[in-house]
């Protein structure tokens, strides 16, 4: 299995474009998430989702879109890209119920000029 | 917001010898997680305990929980170059609706030295 798989793993944007980060998962996970790393910092939660049709805000959503359409697949949209948001960004999963540990990508690694 | 801290900051050993990190939390919690990142990667999972668990092993990795103080510890004993990595605790806060949202310290970097 190839557990979470993030695409691209490196991209540079210009100021205002948008752009959109797949994160596809193959275990059959239900619920979602989008975190961002910057240095120094731990992670922090952008949006996340419980299953197909259903997501929410996390802790830092401002600049940022997601839908979930099928279990397997979470995108999430920059739409108007601002140099803030140069960062790492992490797609993770994990299984309904309490206690369950995460799974995650390898990561974006994401430019604003 | 960061609920989770961990301390030291950065760590440096030599191999052989054990590397131990300490993680301090805010709220109540369903459960902490510990987990690694290589550089350039993405976080793995080691171990999960959960609040009503005092202690926990895992090969080279023992955990300890004390929720009286919101704190826990990692052990990494007879560490290996390998082991150099970024180590991050996660508390999943004891909330109906907040499965999975995990909160993130900032971690700790340790360097093992052959």
């Amino acid at each position: 299995n190839a557990g979470v798989t993030q695409t691209p793993k490196f991209q540079v944007l210009k100021t205002g474009q948008s752009m959109t980060l797949q994160c596809a998962q193959d275990m059959n996970h239900e619920y979602m998430s989008w975190y961002r790393q910057d240095p120094g910092m731990g992670l922090r939660l952008i949006h996340y989702s419980v299953g197909a049709g259903i997501t929410d805000q996390g802790e830092v959503p401002n600049g940022y879109n997601v839908s979930r359409s099928t279990t397997e697949d979470f995108p999430l949209r920059l739409l108007s890209a601002a140099p803030s948001q140069t960062s790492v960004y992490f797609c993770a999963s994990t299984s309904a119920g309490s206690n369950q540990p995460q799974h995650f990508g390898d990561g974006t690694r994401l430019s604003i000029l | 917001s960061q609920q989770g801290e961990e301390d030291p900051q950065a760590l440096s050993i030599q191999e052989g010898e054990n590397a131990t990190m300490n993680c301090s939390y805010k709220t109540s919690i369903n459960n902490l997680q510990w987990y690694r990142q290589n550089s350039g990667r993405g976080l793995v999972h080691l171990i999960l305990i959960r609040s009503n668990e005092r202690e926990k092993h895992s090969g080279r990795l023992r955990v300890t929980l004390d929720t009286s103080k919101k704190s826990s510890s990692l052990l990494i004993t007879a560490s290996r170059a390998a082991d150099t990595a970024s180590y991050f605790c996660a508390t999943d806060p004891h909330s109906t609706d907040s499965w999975g949202k995990l909160q993130f310290g900032a971690g700790t970097q340790v360097v093992v030295t052959p």
